[in-house]
């Protein structure tokens, strides 16, 4: 099965400064890869997410690119502001017709500094 | 527009006792899953119902059992609860070919 691997654990940046966090996946049918931020105690909710058919996706300050061929993709977070401080997990999966089995990785801990 | 509703919020079990933890939504979306969440160990897929009327195992399934009740409602049982069990137990729901899941606010189950 897939299995995803997420670095780093933590991440401490100046406001202002860019953040990078990269993920690795296992299983070369994968073709859908979101990324969720969770504050702390409220729920996982989507920020970004890219197919495999599209190379890289940016949505005003985050933008994820993606590798197919090492089978890795990374979320880039520019202009850091302190309210961007939470867990942020990258997923995978593959996108059936009818629905999608996501698997996780271990998070990394976002800590931006005023 | 309540997306994905979970019950009770918090919940403190002796082991041994048994729980039904509920979820429900209203988007009308076909997919619904439960998730455990650990410390350091990210989102595990506990059981999935891919539509009405299937369900099937996850990543994590020992010591749980689940009910698709009707298309808006997907239960996680409990049967028989145990300390490894405790955990944040998410429910989301999917939307055919959308991608990306809608969650619930979570339960934190505590089992002593």
């Amino acid at each position: 099965g897939e299995n995803v691997e997420q670095h780093p654990s933590t991440l401490s940046v100046q406001e202002g400064d860019s953040a990078v966090i990269k993920c690795t996946y296992s299983d070369s049918a994968s073709n859908y890869f979101p990324w969720y931020k969770q504050e702390l105690g409220k729920r996982p909710q989507l920020i970004i997410d890219i197919r495999s058919n599209v190379g890289e996706k940016k949505d005003q300050r985050i933008a994820v690119t993606l590798n197919k061929t090492a089978k890795h993709f990374s979320l880039h977070i520019t202009e850091t502001q302190p309210e961007d401080s939470a867990v942020y997990f990258c997923a995978a999966s593959r996108m059936n017709t009818g629905f999608q089995k996501l698997v996780f990785g271990t998070g990394t801990r976002l800590l931006v500094s005023p | 527009n309540a997306g994905v509703t979970q019950t009770p919020k918090f919940q403190v079990l002796k082991t041994g006792q048994s729980m039904t933890l509920q979820c429900a939504q209203d988007m009308n979306h076909n997919s619904m899953y439960w998730y455990r969440q650990d410390p350091g160990m990210g989102l595990r897929l506990i059981y999935y119902s891919a539509s009405e009327g299937t369900t099937d195992k996850g990543e994590v399934p020992n010591g749980y059992n689940v009910s698709r009740l009707n298309k808006r409602e997907f239960s996680l049982r409990l049967e028989s609860a145990a300390p490894s069990q405790t955990s944040v137990y998410f429910c989301a729901s999917s939307e055919k070919g959308s991608g990306g899941y809608t969650f619930g606010s979570g339960t934190r189950l505590t089992v002593v």
